[in-house]
């Protein structure tokens, strides 16, 4: 069975940091894409990060461009997010997404984990 | 402001069926195969229901399909039942160089 959980979200002040983490198992996660996507409150999906199955291609949305660094470990299964100089529009629940192909569908997603960043 | 545009809301009666408009352009919807949907209930993660615009996953069920027409995919949901109340969300693989794959704003299903 996949599975896929994300941790360490929280409440930071704005311009803090955090490191998201996304354990998985059930699957070879070598071998697959994987993505981040975060969900504002009452809002609709956006897509934050992309990461090839070897991690030496990445791609993020403008909006945290500069500021977001997305990496992988697949010897330990784990997919991560580094989120620096936080915004307020930060806030959201953050979900890792596992990836069919480039470009596919997402075919199977973590629970997420919400991010508040206030002061 | 999100790339792809869906309704807001759609709704109908248990039974009856409804569809849901997601339009694009040709560097997205129109340009590629990559279009697939899901279905989120409140407090959930999103669940992949469509791929490839037309291709259902394995558990799916069959009250669900997908289509395209130029720039604009298509989500049906035949024979309307509780469940399916849910938001929708499309999403597409795009060729823009400043991103990767755009969503949908989003569709609120109401089963009346």
């Amino acid at each position: 069975e996949v599975q896929m959980e994300e941790s360490g979200g929280g409440l930071i002040q704005p311009g803090g940091s955090l490191r998201l983490s996304c354990s998985t198992s059930g699957f070879p996660f070598r071998g697959y894409r994987m993505n981040w996507v975060r969900q504002a409150p009452g809002k609709g999906l956006e897509w934050v990060s992309y990461i090839s199955s070897s991690g030496s291609t990445k791609h993020y949305a403008d909006s945290v461009k500069g500021r977001f660094t997305i990496s992988r470990d697949n010897a330990k299964n784990s997919l991560y997010l580094q989120m620096n100089s936080l915004r307020t529009d930060d806030t959201a629940v953050y979900y890792c997404a596992r990836e069919l192909e480039y470009g596919g569908p997402f075919d199977d997603w973590g629970q997420g984990t919400l991010v508040t960043v206030s002061t | 402001h999100s790339a792809l545009t869906q309704p807001a809301s759609v709704s109908g009666s248990p039974g009856q069926s409804t569809t849901i408009s997601c339009t694009g352009t040709s560097s997205d919807v129109g340009g590629y195969n990559f279009v697939s949907w899901y279905q989120q209930h409140p407090g959930k993660a999103p669940k992949l229901i469509i791929y490839d615009v037309s291709n259902r996953p394995p558990g799916v069920s069959n009250r669900f399909s997908g289509s395209k027409s130029g720039n604009t995919a298509s989500l049906t949901i035949s024979g309307l039942q509780a469940e399916d109340e849910a938001d929708y969300y499309c999403k597409s693989y795009t060729s823009n160089n400043t991103r990767y794959v755009v969503f949908g704003g989003g569709t609120k299903v109401t089963v009346l």
